[in-house]
């Protein structure tokens, strides 16, 4: 079953607040990757882990790799209307992309202009 | 540039019907993977495929089947359609290495009644 909790399930902001969202699991994880899905689409990579403490941007994204690699968190800053859908974690245990992903339940994230 | 494709985008089945659903992809890659999304559920693995010839049970394998039909083709097949089945499916696929995430699909939305 299920091995990632990611929390929170939902969140509804104001246009500009900063969001976050993380990750845990009782397995270790060599990589760690958080997608976000847009309606009607399938789930895009937004950005990829693979060392314990790592700490990764990408634009108004912030990504870190949990040092006892059972965790990982996700932080959204200034928050804009396109930053809306859900929002995934998904661990994996293989070492360079081997193996399978297992994914969190998803965070549906509603940004209020 | 297609990425991966993924057909039909929609269909509705009625209880025992059989139906394939088709993947292609065009990255060259060798992993490809069959999920299914319910609400609150995130992203569950059906079947995957580590390489062309192989392919092995995920974490819901019950009802479906799959063929690994060459490197850029993974199909996945329910024999006889049932309620539980109502999903959206995706099809994904993946290289090996750092810096390769999954490409997913965008989706195909089924319905048994």
């Amino acid at each position: 079953g299920q091995q990632l909790n990611q929390s929170p399930q939902s969140m509804f902001i104001q246009e500009g607040e900063d969001v976050s969202m993380n990750c845990t699991s009782s397995s270790i994880f060599n990589t760690w990757l958080w997608y976000k899905q847009d309606p009607g689409e399938g789930p895009v990579l937004l950005i990829a882990l693979y060392k314990a403490g790592e700490l990764t941007s990408n634009g108004r994204l912030t990504a870190q790799f949990g040092i006892t690699r059972k965790d990982s968190f996700l932080n959204i800053s200034a928050s804009i209307p396109s930053d809306v859908g859900i929002y995934f974690c998904a661990g994996q245990k293989g070492s360079g992309n081997t193996g399978k992903l297992i994914f969190g339940q998803g965070t549906t994230l509603q940004v209020k202009p | 540039n297609a990425g991966v494709t993924q057909t039909p985008k929609f269909q509705v089945l009625k209880t025992g019907q059989s139906m394939t659903l088709q993947c292609a992809q065009d990255m060259n890659h060798n992993s490809m993977y069959w999920y299914r999304q319910d609400p609150g559920m995130g992203l569950r693995l059906i079947y995957y495929s580590a390489s062309e010839g192989t392919t092995d049970k995920g974490e819901v394998p019950n009802g479906y089947n799959v063929s690994r039909l060459n490197k850029r083709e993974f199909s996945l097949r329910l024999e006889s359609a049932a309620p539980s089945q109502t999903s959206v499916y995706f099809c994904a696929s993946s290289g090996t290495g750092e810096g390769y995430g999954y490409t997913f699909g965008s989706g195909t939305r089924l319905t048994v009644v």
